[in-house]
């Protein structure tokens, strides 16, 4: 089935360091990809998606490209702030249309 | 614009007591599914559903019904509740394309004792 994974946090880094968080997928056909992100005592909502090969999402100085030779979808961002601390989470939709979740990372940036 | 609401937001409940989670939204989105959150198991489906009266289970179904007589309600039911399904319980809905966003409620917090 499908099936999502994510690099283990908690991530702490200083303010302005760069940012990845690896996602790695396995899906039949081709999925969508998403990244979601949850702040403190919030729901989740939605950061960036890709919906086919080689498709780059963008958010708030976030990117994430679907690389499906790699089957791979990694979060980067150049320099992140006090306010990027929140739990992401990898995610994709396949056949059926259930939206799969990752186990989430959890960033913590220090000033 | 309301988007997804949930109640409740806490809510504590003895071993064996039953209990309705609430979800609503005011989107017309045809798809809408339950997860729970757990600490490094991130979000597992419970159950979903693509359209009034039409429901399936996800990764984690037993110990949970769920209807959707309407498409803007999609109650999630605890019959027998038992501590291993202290959790947060999250409600979601988007439009039915595999593509579209999935919007989020604000969750409910669930302790079984």
């Amino acid at each position: 089935g499908n099936s999502v994974t994510q690099m283990e946090g908690p991530v702490t880094l200083s303010e302005e360091a760069f940012l990845t968080i690896n996602c790695t997928y396995t899906a039949t056909g081709y999925p969508s990809l998403f990244w979601y992100v949850q702040y403190p005592g919030e729901g989740l909502q939605l950061l960036l998606k890709a919906t086919k090969a080689d498709d780059k999402g963008s958010n708030k100085g976030f990117e994430a490209t679907y690389r499906k030779e790699t089957t791979s979808f990694h979060l980067e961002k150049g320099s992140v702030q006090v306010s990027d601390s929140a739990v992401y989470f990898c995610a994709l939709t396949g056949q059926g249309g259930k939206l799969i979740f990752g186990q989430g990372t959890e960033l913590s940036v220090k000033p | 614009n309301a988007g997804v609401t949930q109640t409740p937001k806490f809510q504590v409940l003895k071993t064996g007591q039953s209990m309705t989670l609430q979800c609503a939204q005011d989107m017309n989105h045809e798809y809408m599914s339950w997860y729970r959150q757990d600490p490094g198991m991130g979000l597992r489906l419970i159950h979903y559903s693509v359209g009034a009266g039409i429901t399936d289970q996800g990764e984690v179904p037993n110990g949970y019904n769920v209807s959707r007589s309407t498409t803007e309600d999609f109650p999630l039911r605890l019959l027998l509740a038992a501590p291993s399904q202290t959790s947060v319980y999250f409600c979601a809905s988007r439009l039915r394309s595999e593509n579209t966003e999935a919007f989020f409620g604000q969750g409910t917090r669930l302790t079984v004792v």
